[in-house]
């Protein structure tokens, strides 16, 4: 099975911290993709990225940033957290060479910031 | 991505089949129909994907009318671990392209 896991599942950090969440997959895809979610707004993507040391912007990148040093590593960064980031947090994976190209999630970290 | 419509929430007995709806009038020749689920504080699941013909795996099977407009998801027989988001989602087969989730149908599996 495919196997998404994310370094916490809750974590509590103060306004202007640098925050990190890490996300690892073992299927060996291509692709990666950070998402938040908050309540009626559904998913919204906030970086990918289709290769090492590749990314590229989603719908609301602004406040984020992106590392891919590892295909199977894919880290998020907030290098000034702010209150309006708290959120649930959800990386992803897919591979083209993988049939449907579904995406396969983590578990999600529930990110609150005071 | 085409958008979808969905009913914001369904209810289901459990034992029955849940029929869930979603229109997507604006596909495209190329894009595929994908079912996804979530259940309360975990990451969304795969369900299904088709283009334009039946589809039926071990979760669910997907019903895409003729025109393409609007599809249906069938539970076959619901349990209350069935109880969850269900999202429909239009998007074309390859790439890196990301998943509009949209908010979706919620529902809940009577006992």
């Amino acid at each position: 099975d495919v196997k998404v896991t994310q370094s916490s599942r809750y974590l509590v950090k103060r306004t202007g911290e640098k925050v990190f969440l890490e996300c690892v997959q073992d299927m060996d895809h291509e692709n990666m993709f950070w998402y938040r979610q908050d309540p009626g707004l559904g998913l919204r993507l906030i970086y990918f990225s289709y290769d090492v040391k590749m990314k590229e912007k989603g719908d609301i990148p602004e406040g984020y940033s992106v590392s891919r040093e590892k295909k199977e590593r894919f880290s998020l960064i907030l290098e000034s957290a702010s209150t309006n980031q708290t959120s649930m947090y959800l990386c992803a994976s897919s591979s083209p060479r993988a049939g449907g190209n579904e995406q396969f999630f983590g578990p999600g970290t529930r990110l609150t910031v005071l | 991505d085409a958008k979808t419509t969905q009913p914001p929430s369904m209810d289901c007995a459990e034992g029955r089949a849940a029929n869930l709806p979603c229109n997507h009038s604006t596909i495209s020749g190329n894009e595929y129909v994908y079912w996804y689920r979530q259940i309360h504080s975990q990451g969304p699941q795969y369900i299904i994907h088709g283009l334009k013909n039946n589809e039926t795996n071990e979760m669910a099977s997907l019903i895409i009318t003729e025109d393409r407009k609007s599809s249906t998801l069938i539970l076959p027989h619901a349990t209350l671990r069935d109880t969850a988001v269900y999202y429909c989602i239009v998007r074309i087969l390859t790439g890196a392209n990301n998943l509009f989730f949209g908010t979706g149908t919620r529902l809940t599996v009577i006992p």
